[in-house]
């Protein structure tokens, strides 16, 4: 069974400062790694997506993630955060073996205070 | 403009009452999915289809039905909806076959239903 894990309920930052939002995973052969953004009263984002190669993966509005095989995690990062950041953000995990079955994380709201 | 569109977007019902939430997307996608997303809960799958005429359960299938009749449209029947039904809906597609993992979901903008 594959899994993912974001830790944080909520995050705030305030505007300018780098952020963070934590997710690990959980899968039985080789994983591809998503991120989606919400916005209110919206459907999901596509944000950005891990397949293979480097690990460093860069994404819409300035986002990027890092894949650490050995940490089983996959971080959604910014340098700098803007309050139009401020959404529902989630992690998501499909075993490269499953046929597009992707199980997704519960959400971490990011706060962008101005 | 590609997308998905799910009707209606917000819906009050009775218990009891069958009720119908239509999906189409216009990307010709193989792959549809129905999630329901609750607080605290994320996002967890209802049904799926791999195309047309083929559907499988997700992880929360109790309660609902689902039909792929024509590759555009994934319907989610509710046939006699109850209170822990009420909830966020979301339909998405994706591609499928060689290249397919590059591509995300394209989600829905949501049906909020409430079950009285």
């Amino acid at each position: 069974a594959q899994s993912v894990a974001q830790p944080e309920d909520q995050v705030n930052v305030a505007e300018g400062n780098p952020l963070t939002v934590k997710c690990t995973y959980s899968v039985s052969g080789n994983p591809y790694l998503f991120w989606y953004v919400q916005y209110p009263n919206r459907g999901l984002q596509f944000l950005l997506k891990y397949i293979t190669g480097d690990n460093l993966v860069k994404g819409s509005y300035g986002f990027e993630a890092e894949f650490n095989k050995s940490q089983t995690s996959f971080h959604l990062k910014k340098p700098s955060a803007l309050v139009s950041d401020s959404a529902l953000y989630f992690c998501a995990v499909r075993d490269v073996r499953s046929y597009q079955k992707v199980t997704f994380g519960t959400g971490t709201k990011l706060q962008v205070i101005p | 403009e590609a997308q998905v569109t799910q009707n209606p977007r917000y819906l009050i019902t009775v218990t009891g009452k069958k009720l119908t939430v239509t999906c189409s997307q216009n990307m010709n996608h193989e792959y549809m999915s129905w999630y329901r997303q609750d607080p605290g809960l994320g996002l967890r799958q209802i049904y799926y289809s791999m195309n047309v005429e083929v559907t499988d359960k997700g992880d929360v299938p109790e309660g609902y039905k689902v039909s792929r009749k024509e590759k555009r449209n994934f319907p989610l029947i509710l046939e006699s909806p109850s209170p822990n039904q009420t909830s966020l809906y979301f339909c998405a597609s994706a591609r499928t076959g060689q290249g397919s993992a590059t591509y995300g979901y394209t989600f829905g903008s949501g049906t909020r239903l409430t079950v009285v």
